[in-house]
């Protein structure tokens, strides 16, 4: 199916431990993010990435890697989880520029124990 | 520098009432303003989006939003609210430069009552 796919949507992992978010879009949309939200945040952008191996830090990357070898995909890695970092975590897409409209996807939730 | 405010984190509307979820922006750049809509355990979706054209901008499901410069908001109303409605709406502003950052205001959970 065409669109944008996270998995999983639901992983619960211990501290310490690391955790790889999947991203996969079909559309070849160049643009790619990752977001989490927490109550009384709204969204908070973690990296993004222009294109196939540009990427760059969003407002809250500590703690987190990315990275975008093939264009649909673009993996969040957390490399050793912290309770803080229990979130809903978002991958969107656009096509290009800033007044593009973003595709997310239907979220990951991860708690870290 | 941008930043989004919206203003009300609740808004209790009953139905068929008209909706006004307020949203205000600032932007060092000529920018580019959506709103978002997030139902339970959902992604977000585009409802509207202005990007230098009309002021008045029309979306989807009755929804609609007026940019107004001068007061640097971009409120988003509809005149009768649905059941449906309920759900997350972000006020969203990105600026129109090479520079990729897309801004997310708080959000305001609306409630319509039957």
């Amino acid at each position: 199916d065409a669109g944008i796919t996270q998995s999983p949507r639901y992983k619960i992992t211990e501290t310490g431990r690391q955790v790889t978010l999947m991203c996969h879009q079909t559309w070849s949309h160049s643009y790619m993010f990752w977001y989490r939200q927490d109550l009384g945040h709204g969204l908070r952008l973690i990296y993004y990435s222009a294109a196939a191996d540009i990427t760059d830090k969003g407002e809250v990357p500590d703690g987190y890697v990315v990275s975008r070898s093939k264009t649909e995909n673009f993996p969040l890695t957390l490399e050793s989880a912290t309770r803080s970092q229990t979130s809903v975590y978002f991958c969107a897409s656009r096509v290009g520029g800033t007044a593009g409209e973003l595709f997310f996807g239907e979220g990951s939730r991860l708690t870290v124990l | 520098a941008q930043s989004v405010t919206q203003l009300d984190s609740h808004v209790s509307v009953s139905e068929g009432t008209p909706v006004l979820l307020r949203c205000n922006y600032s932007s060092s750049y000529s920018p580019s303003l959506f709103w978002y809509v997030q139902h339970p355990n959902k992604g977000l979706q585009l409802l509207l989006k202005y990007t230098s054209a009309a002021t008045l901008v029309k979306g989807i499901n009755g929804f609609e939003a007026e940019f107004k410069k001068s007061e640097t908001s971009f409120h988003l109303t509809k005149p009768s609210a649905h059941m449906s409605d309920a759900a997350e709406y972000f006020c969203v502003v990105s600026a129109q430069t090479s520079y990729d950052k897309v801004i997310f205001g708080p959000g305001t959970s609306l409630s319509v009552i039957p």
